[in-house]
């Protein structure tokens, strides 16, 4: 079965990054676009961008250009979200998603989310 | 502020149905057939429930059905159950670098 587990909960201090794991099972790695999405508390989630495993490609929305780096490790089928100059407003839970090729508003796959707390 | 607007909340005795909409512009909602649906219970991941406007994933129940009219994307759900409470965001394709925009979320309760 499908299945997306994200690394544990993270703390960090304003202006430091923090890099969060999403590790894939149950399916080809490479054949997926790797999401990620945020979700502060009750607030809605807001897409962060898109990777897709195999040629590595990114995309990102403009707001988050120059902050964020998405990679992977197609041997251990793991995906990696970089965040860097955080802030307090970057608190949130981070989800890694699965899509099929550029089909991003159809993420079918969530892993279950990683904390991250930015606080000085 | 998200970018699609949902009500806050809607409710609805067991058996009944209910309608969540979620309104965007022609940049988003309006101009694409790609707005999908997800549920969320408390401290868990949304789950996929609808994409491209109408279409169910494998395994959803055919009890929620999407629609469209002009900006306005709608979830409906017919013959409440207590484990429909949850909280429905809406998500459309917008184009341009940001692709993908969220609603604020509407919470369902379950009378």
């Amino acid at each position: 079965q499908v299945q997306l587990v994200q690394s544990g909960a993270e703390v960090k201090k304003p202006g430091a990054s923090v890099t969060v794991s999403c590790k894939a099972s149950g399916y080809t790695f490479t054949s997926y676009d790797i999401n990620w999405v945020r979700q502060a508390t009750g607030q809605g989630p807001e897409w962060m961008g898109w990777m897709n495993p195999n040629s590595g490609n990114t995309g990102y929305p403009q707001k988050f250009q120059g902050r964020v780096t998405m990679t992977r490790n197609t041997s251990i089928s793991t995906a990696y979200l970089e965040l860097s100059s955080l802030r307090s407003e970057d608190t949130a839970v981070y989800y890694c998603a699965r899509s099929s090729y550029g089909d991003y508003q159809k993420l079918d796959y969530w892993a279950q989310g990683t904390l991250v707390t930015v606080s000085s | 502020q998200s970018a699609l607007t949902q009500p806050a909340s809607v409710s609805g005795s067991p058996g009944q149905s209910i309608t969540i909409s979620c309104t965007g512009t022609s940049s988003d909602v309006g101009g694409y057939n790609y707005v999908s649906w997800y549920q969320q219970h408390p401290g868990k991941a949304p789950k996929l429930m609808i994409y491209e406007v109408s279409d169910r994933p494998s395994g959803v129940s055919n009890r929620f059905s999407g629609s469209k009219s002009g900006n306005t994307a709608s979830l409906t759900i017919s013959g409440l159950q207590a484990e429909d409470e949850a909280d429905y965001y809406c998500s459309s394709y917008t184009g341009g670098s940001t692709l993908v925009v969220f609603g604020g979320g509407t919470k369902l309760t379950v009378l």
